[in-house]
């Protein structure tokens, strides 16, 4: 059965960096685009990055565009996501998720997420 | 970017009951509209993508309508597991914007 398993997050001072990394089992990784998508306390659901299944295409947010970079190590069946000069605003649970239906994918599974705090 | 609105943003109802959640794109999205089901401290699940197309797994009382700007998810029959929040979500372009979410609340 499909799994991704988030990993790497915690508490960052604004300004700083964190690497988040998603472990995926079950299906070829290889084969399928995959997404970060993170959720606010309280709030809505908020898409942040896509990278394509051979890593050579990605996407952003225009919220994170610049400071955040998705991507891949098929070898490894694992999905990054590095994220830099982080803000306050970027405290989330951020989820790894799986891409289906290219060009207009929808995500078919998710990770159990990882929480970030930025905070001084 | 595109602007998903869904109404109502909060929803009380009783076991048995039908219920109708309505999603609201800023432009035409033609059928690139998928809907998620997430519960508290959980991930969210896929319920159904491309306006209508029920995920394997997913019970039949649910199900998806509409296409251009105006959608439905139906849920017929309530049952206790599907008190949760509910997100449309447009994929036909880049951001892929979800809704505000539904709170599907126990009446």
């Amino acid at each position: 059965q499909v799994q991704l398993v988030e990993s790497g997050g915690g508490v960052v001072q604004p300004g700083g960096s964190l690497r988040l990394s998603c472990a995926a089992s079950g299906f070829t990784f290889s084969s399928y685009g995959m997404h970060w998508v993170r959720q606010a306390p309280g709030k809505g659901l908020e898409w942040v990055a896509f990278i394509a299944y051979h890593g050579s295409n990605d996407q952003y947010a225009d919220a994170v565009k610049g400071r955040f970079t998705i991507s891949r190590d098929n070898s490894k069946n694992t999905l990054f996501l590095q994220m830099n000069s982080l803000r306050t605003e970027d405290t989330a649970v951020y989820y790894c998720a799986k891409s289906r239906g290219y060009p207009t994918p929808y995500f078919d599974y998710w990770g159990q997420g990882t929480l970030v705090t930025v905070s001084s | 970017d595109i602007q998903m609105t869904q109404s109502p943003s909060s929803l009380s109802a009783s076991i048995g009951d039908r219920v109708t959640i309505t999603c609201r794109a800023s432009q035409s999205i033609s059928s690139y509209l998928n809907w998620y089901q997430q519960k508290p401290g959980k991930a969210p699940k896929l319920l159904i993508s491309a306006a209508s197309s029920l995920q394997s797994g997913v019970p039949s009382r649910f199900s998806g309508s509409g296409s251009g700007t105006d959608f439905t998810l139906t849920i017929n029959s309530l049952q206790p597991e599907d008190f949760a929040t509910y997100y449309c979500q447009q994929s036909y372009s880049i951001p892929y914007t979800f809704g505000q979410g539904t709170k599907l609340e126990i009446k």
